[in-house]
């Protein structure tokens, strides 16, 4: 595996309810990521966190709510969500400071709202 | 605006044959070049990057990666296709110019190997 660890792997929920996503690394990175993978459409990035500070919104909507306590934890808080917002999330981290760094990917969250 | 573009949604080749996946970019300042390989029900795993020097990168499983500065490309390579090799291909840049630590992915590649 590759450090990166997400939990819950699979979640269906209906859209009044709310849920959080839960992503850690053990990998020593100070830079984490959120992605939404849905099926035929490229990877979205949807938000970056450098030393646990939020340094990319990539117009995500205010039903996605991240949080980073510290730099080896990211969790997406998620709340009335619509049906489109069914996919894969993928949690990624990395190291922050240079343009050369690979990221490391957990192995996604399932998303399904009902 | 930095972008990256795999122009097949999928390649079939037959196992033991070379294979290679397309990409091509488009980036302002150095391009950082990144190649992830996405097996079902995984996340994405890197196999190599270029970053500078050698235009040919070699990576993981075998793959291996040319870096053409002229045709703007990063094409992935491996000599002798494996059936384990299937799986979806992703290319990506680093986004140096937002002044945050981003990378803009392609819309994938479905590698198929026939046995």
């Amino acid at each position: 595996e590759t450090g990166v660890t997400q939990t819950p792997r699979h979640l269906v929920m209906g859209m009044t309810n709310k849920k959080s996503l839960k992503c850690e690394q053990h990998l020593g990175h100070n830079a984490m990521y959120w992605y939404k993978q849905s099926a035929k459409k490229p990877l979205e990035l949807m938000f970056v966190y450098n030393f646990k500070e939020q340094t990319e919104n990539n117009s995500v909507p205010s039903r996605f709510s991240p949080e980073c306590p510290n730099s080896s934890h990211l969790f997406l808080h998620l709340h009335t969500l619509q049906p489109e917002d069914s996919a894969l999330y993928l949690c990624a981290s990395s190291l922050a400071g240079g343009d050369t760094y690979e990221q490391y990917f957990g192995p996604g969250t399932r998303l399904t709202v009902t | 605006a930095q972008s990256v573009a795999q122009p097949e949604d999928q390649v079939n080749v037959a196992e033991g044959n070379p294979l290679t996946v397309k990409c091509t970019y488009s980036v302002s300042g150095n391009p950082y070049l990144f190649w992830y390989v996405q097996y079902p029900n995984r996340g994405l795993q890197f196999l190599l990057k270029y970053i500078t020097g050698d235009n040919l990168v070699k990576g993981s499983y075998g793959f291996e990666a040319e870096f053409n500065k002229s045709q703007t490309s990063f094409h992935l390579k491996k000599p002798s296709a494996l059936v384990s090799d299937s799986a979806l291909y992703f290319c990506a840049v680093r986004d140096a110019t937002s002044g945050t630590y981003k990378y803009i992915f392609g819309t994938g590649t479905r590698l198929k190997v026939l046995a």
